[in-house]
């Protein structure tokens, strides 16, 4: 049972470059997430989708876009690469979150380091 | 809006001693509450939840229990081991809300 795979694991880039995350799961859930995780930032959500074919901006989405082409997959994007988005990227999925105790599960992350 | 507010880290302890990381929350209505926890290396994982006021949630040792009065979700372990050194976040789920709402995170290291 693979729940939410992220690919790549690592990554460098150079300021400018560009490059798409992959997020897949395997739960059939409806909602998926893109967060970043900064030291002493805690979490921060970037784009969402509530379904396929649906994406919303988060809480820092500039720089990001996202699609949600197929129900399992959410891909995240960055354009043109800037040192202030190295991170490390979560990807997360939930059935819908209002029904009572819904849990997210989430993948085991992509450190990305933009020089 | 919603909002998590927790204790602020970092949180070192010796082995066996007694765990508190306090968590309170702003909500409307009655939101879920949970705990999560990331593993050095790893993506963050449900450690226990609580879905109503009074609610104790309990796994691995680590209790919290749902106190509306308080709008409070304080973590708890009675003795702590090395292999509890992780970050943790307290995080509510609530009616009309599309998405999950985290605090900032904890860091615990526990010294042998």
């Amino acid at each position: 049972n693979a729940g939410v795979t992220q690919t790549p694991k690592f990554r460098v880039l150079k300021t400018g470059q560009s490059m798409t995350l992959l997020c897949a799961q395997d739960m059939n859930h409806e909602y998926m997430y893109w967060y970043r995780q900064d030291p002493g930032m805690g979490l921060r959500l970037i784009h969402y989708s509530v379904g396929e074919g649906t994406t919303a901006k988060g809480e820092v989405p500039d720089g990001y876009n996202v699609s949600r082409l197929k129900k399992q997959n959410f891909l995240l994007g960055l354009e043109s690469a800037a040192p202030s988005q190295t991170s490390v990227y979560f990807c997360a999925s939930s059935e819908y979150p209002n029904r009572v105790g819904t849990e997210a599960f989430f993948g085991q992350g992509t450190r990305l380091t933009v020089v | 809006g919603d909002s998590v507010t927790q204790m602020e880290g970092p949180v070192t302890l010796s082995e066996e001693a007694f765990l508190t990381i306090n968590c309170t929350y702003t909500a409307t209505g009655y939101p879920s509450l949970f705990w999560y926890v990331q593993y050095p290396g790893e993506g963050l994982q449900l450690l226990l939840k609580a879905t109503k006021a009074d609610d104790k949630g309990s796994n691995k040792g680590f209790e919290a229990t749902y106190r509306k009065e308080t709008t409070s979700f304080h973590l708890e372990k009675g003795s702590v081991q090395v292999s509890d050194s992780a970050v943790y976040f307290c995080a509510l789920s609530n009616f009309g809300n599309e998405k999950l709402t985290f605090g900032t995170g904890t860091r615990l290291t526990i010294i042998p």
